[in-house]
C-alpha cells in the first residue's frame, strides 16, 4: 500500500530543535519530490519545503531559510525535516506530502504534532 | 497574509451550489501554473480534490469542479451535502518566490 508514514508526535523546548521523519512506501522514492507543509492552531497549511532527492537538492521557503533542513535517505525511502531555534509559534501539525513545485501533493502523511512549551 | 486570497468562509443551503475563489498575481496562477484543491477536515488529513486546475482524482465526486481565468481560479461545489463541511485550500507555484504558495483557506458550511 502507497503511504508515507511520520514520526511521532514531539514536545520540545523553545531554542531546541526537532527533527520529523516520514517513510515512504512508494516505488521509486527518488523519482518524486517530497515537500514539508505545516499547520499551527487555528492556521491555514503554509508550505516549509521540499526535498529531490535524485537531484540532491531541497528547496527551503524564504521564511524558514537558516531554520529548517530537509533531507531524504534513499536507502530507507526516507525523508527528514529538522527544524532549529524552536519557538512557541512553531507549535503546528507538521506534514510530509509527495509532491512540490508546480506539482500537485497527491499523498500525504499522517501529520506529526509538535509542541513547543516552556 | 497569503499569496493566494480566498473568503474566510463561504455557506449553502443543501442541494445548491457553493463557490470558492481563490485570487493571485501574475507570479503564480497567472503565468500559467496549475492550481490544485484540497478538502481539510479537523483532525484528519488534507484530502486532494482536484489537481491540474480541473481534474478530480479518483473517488472524488464530480459534484467537485475547478476553473481558472487570468489570475484566479474556482472551485464549484454543486449538490450541497452536510458532508462537503470543511476548510478547501487551493495550491500553485509562484515563480517570484520560488515557492509552493497556498491560498489562507475557505470554511465552507452547509446551512
Amino acid at each position: 500500500q502507497v503511504q508515507l508514514v511520520q514520526s511521532g508526535a514531539e514536545v520540545k523546548k523553545p531554542g531546541s530543535s526537532v527533527k520529523v521523519s516520514c517513510k515512504a512506501s512508494v516505488d521509486t522514492f527518488s523519482r518524486y519530490s517530497f515537500s514539508w507543509v505545516r499547520q499551527a492552531p487555528g492556521q491555514g497549511l503554509e508550505w516549509m519545503g521540499r526535498i529531490i532527492s535524485s537531484l540532491g537538492r531541497a528547496d527551503v521557503g524564504q521564511k524558514f531559510q537558516g531554520r529548517v533542513s530537509i533531507t531524504a535517505d534513499e536507502s530507507t525511502s526516507t525523508t527528514y525535516m529538522e527544524l532549529s531555534s524552536l519557538r512557541s509559534d512553531d507549535t503546528a501539525v507538521y506534514y510530509c506530502a509527495r509532491g512540490g513545485g508546480a506539482s500537485h501533493f497527491d499523498l500525504w502523511g499522517q501529520g506529526t504534532l509538535v509542541t513547543v512549551s516552556s | 497574509q497569503s499569496v493566494l486570497t480566498q473568503p474566510p468562509s463561504v455557506s449553502g443551503a443543501p442541494g445548491q451550489r457553493a463557490t470558492i475563489s481563490c485570487t493571485g498575481s501574475s507570479s503564480n496562477i497567472g503565468a500559467g501554473y496549475d492550481v490544485h484543491w484540497y478538502q481539510h477536515l479537523p483532525g484528519t488529513v488534507p484530502k486532494l480534490l482536484i489537481y491540474g486546475t480541473t481534474h478530480r482524482p479518483s473517488g472524488v465526486p464530480d459534484r467537485f469542479s475547478g476553473s481558472k481565468s487570468a489570475t484566479s481560479a474556482s472551485l464549484a461545489v454543486t449538490g450541497l451535502q452536510a458532508e462537503d463541511e470543511a476548510d478547501y485550500y487551493c495550491h500553485s507555484y509562484d515563480d517570484s518566490l520560488s515557492a509552493v504558495v497556498f491560498g489562507g483557506g475557505t470554511k465552507l458550511t452547509v446551512l
